[in-house]
């Protein structure tokens, strides 16, 4: 597509609750990226996509967070059990190739649990 | 984890001014770029500065790199209402991109 798209644009959840959030990259962006942002702070990495896999998922805060990346293209982070620390803007971006080229961010998914 | 702080943290000028924000960092670097965030939404790309470059205009912005003392300068030069925003850099090492914390620049007309 034209940019990074990502789904929901905003979701509201009950604590406890499991969540799906989805990423689509930019055609042909091999890598991609996830980033949480709490309210009025920095970006905060999560997990780091190559191609389809992940060298890097140190940023997971925890293991009720996993993420995919299906195809080389779309990504679904996914929280289980939410908890209400957990609310957040959930960051996608991709990167065409490594090495000197321009990090494109989607919208985010802001996510509330209540 | 976060590589880059932002100085200052907050910034509110007259509609007109130039506005300058500086970011320092920790480690070697590939490259730096500078976003702008509106409302903590999704972050627009601004500028993309190289290693081995110093200095880089786009439109109204100017953006330095001194790699000896590992910080980066942006400035907004002729400032408006709708530059009010978050400003943040990031460095990208290998595959690692890093953020600062920001700079909130508001812009009063």
């Amino acid at each position: 597509g034209a940019g990074v798209s990502q789904s929901p644009s905003n979701k509201v959840t009950e604590k406890g609750k499991d969540v799906e959030l989805r990423c689509d990259p930019i055609s042909g962006h091999t890598a991609l990226y996830w980033y949480r942002q709490s309210l009025g702070q920095g970006l905060e990495f999560l997990i780091y996509f190559q191609g389809n896999s992940a060298p890097d998922k140190s940023g997971l805060p925890s293991d009720r967070f996993s993420a995919e990346r299906t195809g080389g293209s779309v990504s679904t982070l996914t929280i289980q059990r939410t908890q209400q620390e957990d609310s957040a803007v959930y960051l996608c971006a991709s990167l065409r190739s490594l090495g000197g080229n321009t990090i494109y961010f989607g919208e985010g998914s802001w996510l509330t649990v209540v | 984890s976060q590589q880059g702080e932002e100085d200052p943290q907050a910034l509110s000028i007259q509609e007109g001014e130039n506005a300058t924000m500086n970011c320092s960092y920790k480690t070697s670097i590939n490259n730096l770029q500078w976003y702008r965030q509106n409302s903590g939404r999704g972050l627009v790309h601004l500028i993309l500065i190289r290693s081995n470059e110093r200095e880089k205009h786009s439109g109204r912005l100017r953006v330095t790199l001194d790699t000896s003392k590992k910080s980066s300068s942006l400035l907004i030069t002729a400032s408006r209402a709708a530059d009010t925003a978050s400003y943040f850099c990031a460095t990208t090492n290998d595959y690692k991109l890093s953020f600062g914390a920001g700079t909130t620049v508001t812009v009063r007309a």
